[in-house]
């Protein structure tokens, strides 16, 4: 089944502690994103990537890392989370040009 | 991208046509309108996107004005699992790896 799938699905954490999300996509697609969505600010992208080794800042990057060494694979890295920083995460592909974007279900972190 | 506006929220019975209107007035030429939809917390699922002709395929039709400033998504036979936020996105067809602005949406209530 054509998918996008994170991990984990639930996060709680502590400031500071560095923590990865991982998104992998199984449609051959070259174009992924990450999004966080919060009340009353709707989904707002961080980060997204065209290709391989090719990543771009998106309207929220602060605070984000990304890395892009494989096609199927397109983590999100919090180096040293913030209480800001909780939110319900989206990552996102698609094949590209007009095509629809493919949501995950979603990673819900809470950092205290 | 251009902006988009729909009604925060809209109630339709169970079974009847529900019909979800958007706005985009300053919409440009090469913009494609598409919609998606999401259900409580879960990733935004794709639904359909045209450009200026009306589409439909299995999951709703799409209605697009002459003028392209505004269309409505059409779900023939509401039930109750449509209950959602609705969103109408316009974006240029290459655009596949930047930002999406999802905006609020429209809430739709489907009622038995």
């Amino acid at each position: 089944e054509a998918q996008v799938t994170q991990n984990p699905r639930y996060l709680i954490t502590v400031t500071g502690k560095k923590l990865t999300v991982t998104c992998s996509q199984n449609m051959n697609h070259e174009y992924m994103s990450w999004y966080r969505q919060d009340p009353g600010l709707g989904l707002r992208q961080i980060y997204y990537s065209m290709n391989v080794e090719v990543t771009d800042k998106g309207d929220v990057p602060e605070g984000y890392k990304v890395s892009r060494k494989e096609k199927r694979n397109f983590p999100l890295i919090l180096e040293s989370p913030s209480p800001n920083q909780t939110s319900l995460y989206f990552c996102a592909s698609t094949k590209g040009y007009g095509s629809p974007l493919h949501f995950g279900n979603g990673t819900r972190l809470t950092v205290t | 991208d251009a902006k988009t506006t729909q009604p925060t929220s809209m109630d339709c019975a169970e079974g009847r046509a529900a019909n979800l209107p958007c706005n985009h007035s300053t919409i440009s030429g090469n913009e494609y309108v598409y919609w998606y939809r999401q259900i409580h917390s879960q990733g935004p699922q794709y639904i359909i996107h045209g450009l200026k002709n009306n589409e439909t395929n299995e999951m709703a039709s799409l209605i697009i004005t002459e003028d392209r400033k505004s269309s409505t998504l059409i779900l023939p036979h509401a039930t109750l699992r449509d209950t959602a936020v609705y969103y109408c996105i316009v974006r240029v067809a290459n655009n596949a790896g930047n930002m999406l602005t999802f905006g609020g949406g429209t809430r739709l209530m489907v009622k038995p």
